[in-house]
């Protein structure tokens, strides 16, 4: 069965402190994996999509990286702003199907 | 451009009532999907749809129907709703061309 885990499920940061958020996955055949990141009440808003191991994506303080087991997103000097619940998921080839981990909020204290 | 819109944002049910859900997208996708959000757990995926037309279940397609006769439009509905339901519920779409789902800001159903 597909799965995806994400750690740690939360993390405090101080400001301009860098760290990164894990996501463990196992799936056949994957076709893409995806980065969303969601604040209180609103839908999940598209970040990244990764497809194979080795790809590496940045925008603003944000870079995603893949293997062939995981991905990580790494935060660099955090503002307060990017305090949320950042979602990883999985789409496996064949299948409409996005498996997504429980999320891992976020809080980057000013 | 609104992308992806849903109605309503909130809504109360009693046990036994039906209801549905909007959806409508202005990107010209084919693919719709409908999730479902419970608290500490991942997104669910109930029905999702390729084009018009065409709809297939999900996971969790239980207690839940949908149609889609046109590109915009791809409505949920609850019949006799259940406490089970009680959840948030979100719409996404997704291009040919690309694999990225863009989701609406959802809605939020309890059922008592």
């Amino acid at each position: 069965e597909d799965q995806v885990t994400q750690s740690p499920e939360a993390l405090r940061l101080q400001e301009g402190e860098s760290s990164s958020l894990n996501c463990s996955y196992t799936v056949s055949g994957l076709r893409g994996l995806f980065w969303y990141r969601q604040d209180p009440g609103k839908g999940p808003e598209f970040l990244f999509t990764l497809y194979s191991a080795g790809e590496e994506k940045e925008k603003e303080r944000l870079k995603a990286t893949l293997t062939k087991k995981e991905s990580f997103l790494h935060i660099t000097a955090p503002k307060p702003e990017d305090s949320a619940t950042y979602l990883c998921a999985v789409s496996q080839g064949g299948s409409e199907k996005l498996v997504f981990g429980k999320g891992m909020k976020l809080t980057v204290n000013p | 451009n609104a992308g992806v819109t849903q109605t309503p944002k909130f809504r109360i049910l009693k046990i036994g009532q039906s209801m549905t859900l909007q959806c409508t997208q202005d990107m010209n996708h084919n693919y719709m999907y409908w999730y479902r959000q419970d608290p500490g757990m991942g997104l669910k995926l109930i029905y999702y749809s390729v084009g018009a037309g065409i709809t297939d279940k999900g996971e969790v397609p239980n207690g839940y129907n949908v149609s889609r006769s046109t590109t915009e439009d791809f409505p949920l509905r609850l019949e006799l709703a259940a406490p089970s339901q009680t959840s948030v519920y979100f719409c996404a779409s997704r291009g040919q061309a690309s694999y990225e789902q863009y989701f609406g800001p959802g809605t939020r159903l309890t059922v008592t």
